[in-house]
């Protein structure tokens, strides 16, 4: 089986723009969740979709947002970026409910 | 609030050694599951073991193995015959198994360089 892709791998923005990465879970996979890395706060939670719904979501401002299609694809929205969302945006996807695999990420730069 | 702490920030061990990375975590949850991830330079996480909590036998994954006390709520990962390509940032990861959360809670990471 293919593993986690995320796409694109490396995006420059600045500052006020908005940005949209997507994630594609491996097959079979109904949940996806993502994270924020960043090397002062760590990896943070951001949300979790199952079945298109999004069930959990973490402390982020309202600007993070998600959605998850029907063939399991997610994707994750930034609006307004600003300099501090430039992080490593790591997806992971499960078909049990706790063993999370996860896609090579996503480097947003923000400038 | 469920909490992961990692006290080695940066760990070494020589090539062929065994090498153990400490985690203890919070939680008054009864049941829950734990992880250690591996972050190698590409930036890729890496699953290298998972362990149930109400599993009382110690999970192992070839030259990986956990020492895992529930009461005492820790979680260390002992790396055996320790390889170059095991240099890499070390995650302990928390999740609550009694509601569908899909939410990992990491630790700050233990940093280990394998030297030759």
């Amino acid at each position: 089986k293919a593993g986690v892709t995320q796409t694109p791998r490396y995006l420059i923005k600045t500052r006020g723009q908005q940005v949209t990465l997507s994630c594609s879970p491996i097959s079979g996979h109904r949940s996806v969740s993502w994270y924020q890395q960043t090397p002062g706060q760590g990896l943070q939670f951001l949300f979790e979709y199952f079945s298109e719904t999004q069930r959990n979501k973490g402390n982020f401002p309202g600007r993070f947002s998600g959605r998850q299609f029907s063939n399991s694809r997610s994707e994750m929205n930034v609006s307004t970026l600003e300099l501090g969302d430039s992080a490593l945006y790591l997806c992971a996807s499960s078909f049990a409910q706790e063993t999370q695999y996860f896609g090579p990420g996503t480097r947003l730069l923000v400038l | 609030a469920q909490t992961v702490t990692q006290s080695q920030p940066e760990m070494s061990v020589q090539e062929a050694e065994t090498v153990t990375l400490s985690c203890t975590y919070d939680t008054s949850e009864s049941n829950y599951y734990l992880f250690w991830y591996k972050q190698p330079p590409s930036r890729q996480m890496i699953l290298v073991i998972r362990q149930e909590a109400y599993k009382q036998q110690n999970a192992t994954e070839n030259r990986f193995s956990v020492n895992f006390q529930k009461a005492a709520k820790s979680f260390s990962l002992k790396i055996s015959d320790s390889q170059l390509g095991d240099t890499a940032m070390y995650f302990c990861a928390f999740m609550d198994g009694s509601s569908n959360t899909g939410k990992l809670i990491f630790g700050q990471g233990t940093t280990l360089q394998v030297k030759p």
